[in-house]
């Protein structure tokens, strides 16, 4: 059993839709990351979260720690979205994390 | 961007053989990681290092052995590759909580195992 479950596993979207990804956990956790990763390979992260909501630009992403649950929110989507997005968390000194949730994005 | 590298960038091995990736950071950050990416199974750890020579194992240790000499290298190490360890590397980065803001991903190493 994963120890942190995403969905959906793909996602397409028409550009300028509203998208939602999600992620569940069930270790404990110091942190949530965000990260994406590029159709080339390349991964950056997104976001760090504890608690609450944090914005940068179109994205959103919230986090609930009595649930174990997080949410990534992109609006207004475009093609340049189109990335596997990745929900990783902090338990003790390691990382773990979902197995992704590929987006695409038509224009 | 942080300073991450990972050399090789590709390698193309045969079963057997020893194999040697690199990570190189610049950024002075003391915790190193390495992961490996396969199809469904997303990124998953091999072995992390806390410090100079302070290591340890992953989820997916076995077969694999990492050295950290200094602060800016981080070393794995097939001893004998086989074709279960065909995988995209990934090096990465952190400061330990609360002062980690996020990690720092090299841009990977394909490796491949014939």
């Amino acid at each position: 059993k994963n120890e942190v479950e995403q969905s959906p596993q793909n996602l397409t979207a028409q550009e300028g839709e509203f998208i939602t990804i999600n992620c569940s956990y069930s270790v404990g956790i110091s942190a949530l990351h965000w990260l994406q990763q590029h159709p080339g390979g390349g991964i950056v992260s997104l976001f760090m979260l504890s608690s609450g909501k944090k914005k940068h630009g179109r994205l959103i992403a919230t986090i609930n720690i009595q649930e174990k649950h997080s949410s990534l929110h992109i609006t207004a989507s475009h093609p340049r979205d189109t990335a596997v997005y990745i929900c990783a968390v902090l338990g003790g000194n390691q990382f773990y994390f979902g197995t992704g949730t590929s987006l695409t994005v038509i224009p | 961007d942080a300073g991450i590298t990972q050399s090789p960038r590709h390698k193309v091995t045969e079963t057997g053989t020893p194999v040697t990736l690199r990570c190189h950071q610049t950024e002075n950050h003391r915790y190193m990681y390495w992961y490996r990416q396969d199809p469904g199974h997303g990124l998953r750890l091999i072995h992390y290092s806390y410090g100079v020579k302070d290591t340890d194992k992953g989820e997916v240790s076995d077969g694999y052995s990492v050295s950290r000499s200094k602060t800016e290298d981080f070393l794995l190490t097939l001893e004998s590759a086989t074709s279960s360890q065909t995988s995209v590397y990934f090096c990465a980065t952190s400061e330990p909580f609360p002062r980690t803001d996020t990690q720092y991903f090299g841009p990977g190493t394909r490796l491949t195992v014939l």
